[in-house]
């Protein structure tokens, strides 16, 4: 089970806005900055949001990042048939001194 | 444009030891940034394994510390893993990657090699 809760799986359609949610406590999200990983399968994954809310140089502005409390959230806008690939949360975790990891979430353009 | 690429068997017993070397280019694993190990088990989640800086600092999962090791070689612009002991819960995907700023955050990934641990 991991420390980083993501849903399973998230779906919309072409053009429109999708949220992926990621849960922590205080101890990680709470303290650190959150990273962002598109990962389509087959494929390494690749840096979408870096403290918590910056884009990496490439990064389309349709990708962004936020971050409240011990959540945070990455949306997509102006959804593309090439956005589904599955996307993983990560950050520091103070306690457990170890970098933690969402168990990734589906995204399908339908 | 930075790539890294890591090598090493594909296939260990049992007990062995799981050995991995990432090559970097378009950088230098003496810049300044530190590097990592990030496995991902068939259809799994992502665990990170360590981190490596230049000089030797080390910063390892503390799951696999008494396994782990990792080492740089500066002259070859390369840095390496071995994990001792193996079992089949450590057959996955390895990557490599660069740590961007902060702890936790990965920039540049290596394509990644599937390390199977059987007999």
């Amino acid at each position: 089970q991991s420390v980083l809760t993501q849903p399973p799986s998230v779906s919309a359609a072409p053009g429109q806005k999708v949220t992926v949610s990621c849960s922590g406590s205080t101890s990680n999200i709470g303290n650190n900055y959150v990273s962002w990983y598109q990962q389509v399968p087959g494929t390494a994954p690749k840096l979408l949001i870096y403290e918590s809310n910056r884009r990496p140089s490439g990064i389309p502005d349709r990708f962004s990042g936020s971050k409240s409390a011990t959540s945070a959230t990455l949306a997509i806008t102006g959804l593309q048939t090439g956005d589904e690939a599955d996307y993983y949360c990560g950050t520091w975790d103070d306690s457990l001194s170890v970098v933690v990891f969402g168990a990734g979430t589906k995204l399908t353009v339908l | 444009q930075v790539l890294l690429q890591e090598s090493g068997p594909g296939l260990v017993k049992p007990s062995g030891t799981l050995s991995l070397t990432c090559t970097v280019s378009g950088d230098s694993v003496t810049s300044g940034h530190w590097w990592s190990w990030i496995r991902q088990s068939p259809g799994t989640n992502l665990e990170w394994i360590g981190d490596i800086y230049r000089g030797g600092n080390t910063n390892y999962n503390p799951s696999l510390r008494n396994r782990l090791s990792m080492s740089m070689d500066e002259s070859k612009n390369q840095f390496s893993l071995e994990l001792t002991s193996v079992t089949a819960a450590d057959t996955a995907l390895y990557y490599c990657a660069r740590v961007m700023g902060v702890v936790g955050q990965f920039d540049y990934w290596g394509q990644g090699t599937l390390v199977t641990v059987s007999s």
